[in-house]
């Protein structure tokens, strides 16, 4: 099976900071990758799906990048609504891998 | 506006059954795969299993593999997972979600509140 992995597993910023989340796919995945969303104690929401399609209604201060085996997920100017945990997942095949997160902290 | 709501969850020893359910609402359900994810306490988000729009097709984790089934009724706007053999491996809280497409190889754009489930003696 194919791995997600995501790293920084945690970070601190301070809020107007560009903030950028990496995910490594242990095979190419195309661009089948989605980005979520988690804040505490709330149900995880898709922010960005086929790696850098914006879902509606999700601010255009998060973008996605990345084909093959290395993604991304931008945020451009991070505010205090924008703490969570955000994880990708890979969605080319069964089973939807998920990676194992990054926590995102205001500094 | 679609809707999702998981019911089912509770308290079951090891080697007890338990079945969820998904009541959707406010899409057209045939059309739609749907999944349940589910998070340990503390833990991540792990994919469980998959129904295709037509109920078709179904997946599983290997975790799950032989133990939980998934299926859906159309007529009821209702999808299940079956989880028997329950371990304390399994003590989540599992959400129900919507697929964009109509196959389980998509990616999830709505997710219910969730039902918790924990596997105790």
């Amino acid at each position: 099976d194919i791995q997600m992995t995501q790293s920084p597993s945690s970070l601190s910023a301070s809020v107007g900071d560009r903030v950028t989340i990496t995910c490594r796919a242990s095979q190419g995945i195309s661009n089948y990758l989605a980005w979520y969303q988690q804040k505490p104690g709330k149900v995880p929401k898709v922010l960005i799906y086929a790696a850098s399609t914006l879902q509606s209604g999700v601010p255009s201060r998060f973008s996605g990048s990345g084909s093959g085996t290395d993604f991304s997920l931008t945020i451009s100017s991070l505010q205090p609504e924008d703490v969570a945990t955000y994880y990708c997942q890979k969605y080319n095949s069964v089973p939807l891998t998920f990676g194992g997160g990054t926590k995102v902290e205001i500094k | 506006e679609v809707h999702l709501l998981e019911s089912g969850g509770g308290l079951v020893q090891p080697g007890e059954s338990l079945r969820l359910s998904c009541a959707a609402s406010g899409f057209i359900f045939s059309s739609y795969a749907m999944s349940w994810v589910r998070q340990a306490p503390g833990k991540g988000l792990e994919w469980v299993s998959g129904i295709s729009g037509s109920g078709g097709t179904t997946y599983y984790a290997d975790s799950v593999k032989g133990r939980f089934t998934i299926s859906r009724d159309t007529s009821k706007n209702t999808v299940y997972l079956q989880m028997n053999s329950l371990r304390a491996e399994d003590t989540a809280v599992y959400y129900c979600a919507k697929a964009r497409s109509t196959v389980v190889t998509s990616a999830l754009n709505y997710w219910g509140q969730g039902t918790l489930v924990t596997v105790s003696s």
